[in-house]
Formats: C-alpha cells, structure tokens, sequence
C-alpha cells in the first residue's frame, strides 16, 4: 500500500528565508506527483506537477524535485513570504491522488 | 463553470440525520474524485466517476456513504445515518482526463464542505 510521509509537519521561519519542504513515497510506481497549497477554509490550489519522467518543475519562487528511485520529492521556496503561510500537500498519482499529512508553514514578517 | 463549485459551504446536521453534498465540476471535465479531509490530516480517496459510471469506490469508508454522477457533470455524496465520525471536510475534484491517462493532467479542487456531525 502507497504511504506518504511529509516532513516536516510544520514549520514556523522569518520571511526572506530559502526552505525546503519534504515529501517521501513508499511505492515508486507512480505517474505523477503533484504540490498543492491549501489555505485554511479552502480547497487546495495546484503549484506543481512532475510528470515520472521528469526530474523536477519551476515555478516563479517554487521549485519541486522528484527522485522515484529514493521515493522523494522537495519543494524549494526561495525568499519566504508571508503570503506563503499555508499548508503545503505532496500527492502522488498511480491512478489516483494520495496525499501526504502536509507542512504546516506560517511566514512572519 | 470557471472552477469546481461545492455547496453547502458548511453542514451541521445531527448524529443519525442524512445529508447530501453536492459538486458541480469544471465544465468538460470528465474525471470526478470525492475526498474526505480529517482535520490535520491529508485528504483521503473516497470515490471516482468517469462521466457518469462510477469506476473506484475503495475508499467509501461504509455503506452509509453513497456517490452519484447520473447525467456525468454533477456529483452528490450521500452520507445515511450520520456518525460523530463523519465529521470532515469533504472535498472534490475534476480534471479532463483520468490522471493517469495522460501524464501531465492536474486535478482541480473545489473549496470544500465541512460537515459537523453533532
């Protein structure tokens, strides 16, 4: 059975840092592995997708990695904004999306 | 629709009272995924339409819960017989194709229903 695991669970920085969000799977049959972004009291809001061919996807400040060999995934968010404070959810795709618990993320100015 | 539309935005009902929820996914999108959100957790797989039939339902947690997509746009989630333990976010998705299909296709969340089973 798929298990992901995300580390860490949350995380408290001061705007302007570089972070480094974690995402680990146990079966490396994948087809994609997707980041999304959930605000409280909202859906989840796409960031990246990494197709299993790839070894990562760019967006703006966001950067995703993926490994299916070592079954893990980073997400790289440079210069750390307030606005960033969310919860951070790595999921991955055989044929559906199972989801990591996700990183909590809160930015202060 | 220009996003996937979830309503109510919020449900209260009474331990033993049935409630259903309803999704209206992106326009087109034939690939429909409800998710049943503890809170602090991350979402978890209930059920899976494509168009109208109904292809996964491995993740129903009991018979109490039933999904529809009759006419394959709108979806409502049926919970019979409400439980303390139903208390969730429940949340769909849409996307063109199966995810699986085609390797760069993404889900689109709605906002979510949050049932509180008193």
């Amino acid at each position: 059975k798929q298990e992901v695991t995300q580390i860490p669970a949350a995380l408290s920085v001061p705007e302007g840092e570089n972070l480094v969000l974690n995402c680990s799977f146990t079966d490396s049959a994948i087809y994609n592995l997707q980041w999304f972004r959930q605000d409280p009291g909202k859906g989840l809001t796409s960031l990246l997708l990494i197709q299993s061919s790839q070894r990562e996807q760019t967006s703006g400040r966001l950067n995703a990695s993926l490994d299916k060999s070592s079954g893990r995934s980073t997400l790289y968010i440079a210069a750390s904004q307030p606005g960033d404070s969310a919860t951070y959810l790595c999921a991955v795709i055989p044929d559906k999306l199972i989801f990591g618990t996700g990183t909590r993320l809160q930015v202060f100015p | 629709g220009a996003g996937v539309s979830q309503s109510p935005r919020y449900k209260v009902a009474k331990r033993g009272q049935d409630v259903a929820l309803r999704c209206d996914p992106i326009s087109g999108h034939v690939s429909l995924f409800w998710y049943q959100q503890a809170l602090g957790q991350g979402p978890e797989f209930l059920t899976y339409f494509q168009n109208e039939a109904q292809l996964d339902k491995s993740g129903l947690p009991s018979d109490r819960f039933f999904a529809e997509r009759p006419e394959g746009s709108v979806s409502t989630l049926k919970i019979q017989r409400t439980q303390q333990e139903d208390s969730a976010v429940y949340l769909c998705a849409s996307s063109l194709e199966r995810p699986a299909v085609t390797t760069n296709e993404k889900l689109f969340f709605g906002s979510g229903t949050q049932l509180s089973v008193l």
